[in-house]
């Protein structure tokens, strides 16, 4: 059974630098095809993908946001850091890591973790 | 990257209504197209993927179709716990970009 948490900061101040972690179980992100990405959603609005890591290492940003993003990960520890700098109060929502199989959707999401971006 | 487009933003419907959301994308996705529900307060959940395969688990009134750059999400017969927001997605080249929502509300 694939799981997803995300834990982190619930305060950031504006122009601080957010980090995240994902620590899943249930896969293997050293297995070919897998990736594991960022999604985030502001309150009452819709999803936004930030970012994806895969299984060789390699990563996608979002254009938008690609100066601001940096995604990593540990096999060893299972687990997939995002961090975001120079936060903006219009950087406050919700903020889900989701597994993707080879195949590419994502088919499973952690539960989520409510951030807000406040002096 | 491409941008995806939904229609209608919310949508009013009855239960037992067949309900259809469509999807647009600026630039052929080929089927790389996923289809989320998503309820207040919850994760998003994976209905369709590569454009017209249903996910394991979900119930088989959710069909998607479609290719290239217009896609279609169709639930037969509408039920009490469909109420809720759907969000399609890319996920071709380097981008994974979400649609903006359709709410399906009573």
């Amino acid at each position: 059974q694939i799981t997803l948490k995300e834990s982190g900061p619930t305060l950031v101040k504006p122009t601080q630098t957010l980090t995240l972690t994902c620590t899943f179980s249930g896969f293997s992100l050293s297995a070919d095809g897998v990736a594991v990405g960022w999604i985030r959603q502001p309150p009452g609005k819709a999803l936004d993908w930030l970012a994806l890591i895969f299984w060789d290492d390699d990563k996608f940003y979002n254009s938008f946001l690609k100066s601001r993003l940096t995604i990593t990960k540990d096999t060893s520890k299972n687990q997939v850091v995002l961090t975001m700098t120079n936060m903006d109060p219009l950087d406050t929502g919700t903020y889900y890591c989701a597994h993707s199989s080879p195949e590419g959707s994502f088919d499973v999401w952690g539960q989520g973790t409510m951030v807000t971006v406040s002096s | 990257d491409v941008q995806m487009t939904q229609s209608p933003s919310t949508l009013s419907a009855s239960v037992g209504d067949r309900v259809t959301i469509t999807c647009r994308a600026s630039q052929s996705v080929d089927y790389w197209l996923a289809w989320y529900q998503q309820k207040p307060g919850i994760a998003p959940k994976l209905l369709i993927y590569k454009a017209s395969s249903l996910e394991s688990g979900v119930p088989s009134r959710f069909s998607g179709s479609g290719s290239g750059t217009e896609f279609t999400l169709t639930i037969n017969s509408l039920q009490p716990d469909d109420f809720a927001t759907y969000y399609c997605q890319h996920y071709s080249g380097y981008s994974r970009t979400f649609g903006q929502g359709t709410k399906v509300e009573v």
